[in-house]
C-alpha cells in the first residue's frame, strides 16, 4: 500500500529561523506537489517536481527531490508569520489521475 | 472568473437525508476529482471523471455516487448521510496530460455537517 509520509505533522517557529518540512513516499511516481492550505480554505498549489534532483524556488520556500530516497523536502528561509498555514506534499501514481497526499505538516510562525 | 467552483459552501443536514454537491470548471480540463478532507484535515480522493468515464473509484461507500452530466461538471450524491460522512469536500480538476507546471486545481470547499 502506498504510503506519503511527511514530518513533522506540526512545526512552531520563530520569524527569521530556517527549517525543513520531509516528505517521503513508497512507491515510484513521475511527479511530487506541494501544497499550501490556510485554514478554512482550498488548496494552493505551490510546485509540482517532475524528476530527481529537481529544485524549485519561491519566495523563502525551496522544494527539492530526491526520486532514489523517495524524499522530497520544503525548506523555509527565514520564516516570516505570512508562512503560517498548513503544508501538504502529495504524490501522483497515475499521470495525474491518482494522487495521494501526505497528512500535512501545520506551520505556525511566531513573532 | 472562478476556475473550481462548488456549491454550496456549508451544507448542515439530518443523519438519513440525501443531499447533492455540485462542482463546475471553467479551465476545459478533462479529468475532475472528489476528495474528503476529515476533521483532522487528513486528505483522500474519492473519485475521479476523466471525459465522463469514472476512472479510479476508491473504497468509498456506495452511498457516494458521482455524476458527470458533461465534462465541466461533476457532482456528488450522498444517500442516507451518516455522522462519519461529516468533513468538508474538495473538487478538483487537471488537464489530461500534465505538462511541467500543471496540477490539480482545487475548488472552494463544501463543509458537510450531519447532525
Amino acid at each position: 500500500e502506498l504510503k506519503v509520509e511527511q514530518n513533522p505533522l506540526f512545526l512552531s517557529m520563530q520569524e527569521g529561523k530556517n527549517y525543513t518540512i520531509y516528505c517521503n513516499y513508497s512507491t515510484t511516481s513521475d511527479r511530487l506537489y506541494w501544497y499550501r492550505q490556510d485554514p478554512g480554505k482550498s488548496l494552493e498549489s505551490l510546485f509540482v517536481l517532475l524528476s530527481n534532483g529537481a529544485v524549485k524556488q519561491e519566495g523563502r520556500l525551496m522544494a527539492s527531490l530526491d526520486t532514489k530516497a523517495r524524499l522530497s523536502t520544503l525548506h523555509i528561509t527565514a520564516a516570516v508569520h505570512d508562512l503560517s498555514a498548513t503544508y501538504f506534499c502529495a504524490v501522483d501514481i497515475a499521470t495525474g489521475n491518482d494522487m495521494r497526499f501526505g497528512a500535512g505538516t501545520r506551520l505556525t510562525v511566531k513573532p | 472568473d472562478t476556475a473550481v467552483s462548488q456549491t454550496p459552501k456549508y451544507l448542515v443536514t439530518q443523519m438519513g437525508n440525501d443531499k447533492s454537491i455540485k462542482c463546475e470548471q471553467n479551465l476545459g480540463h478533462d479529468t475532475m476529482y472528489w476528495y474528503k478532507q476529515d476533521s483532522k484535515k487528513f486528505l483522500k480522493i474519492m473519485f475521479s471523471y476523466n471525459n465522463k468515464e469514472l476512472i479510479i473509484n476508491e473504497t468509498v461507500p456506495n452511498r457516494f455516487s458521482p455524476k458527470s452530466p458533461d465534462k465541466a461538471h461533476l457532482n456528488l450524491h450522498i444517500n442516507s448521510l451518516e455522522l462519519g460522512d461529516s468533513a468538508v469536500y474538495f473538487c478538483a480538476s487537471s488537464p489530461p496530460t500534465l505538462s511541467a507546471t500543471d496540477t490539480q486545481y482545487f475548488g472552494p470547499g463544501t463543509r458537510l455537517t450531519v447532525l
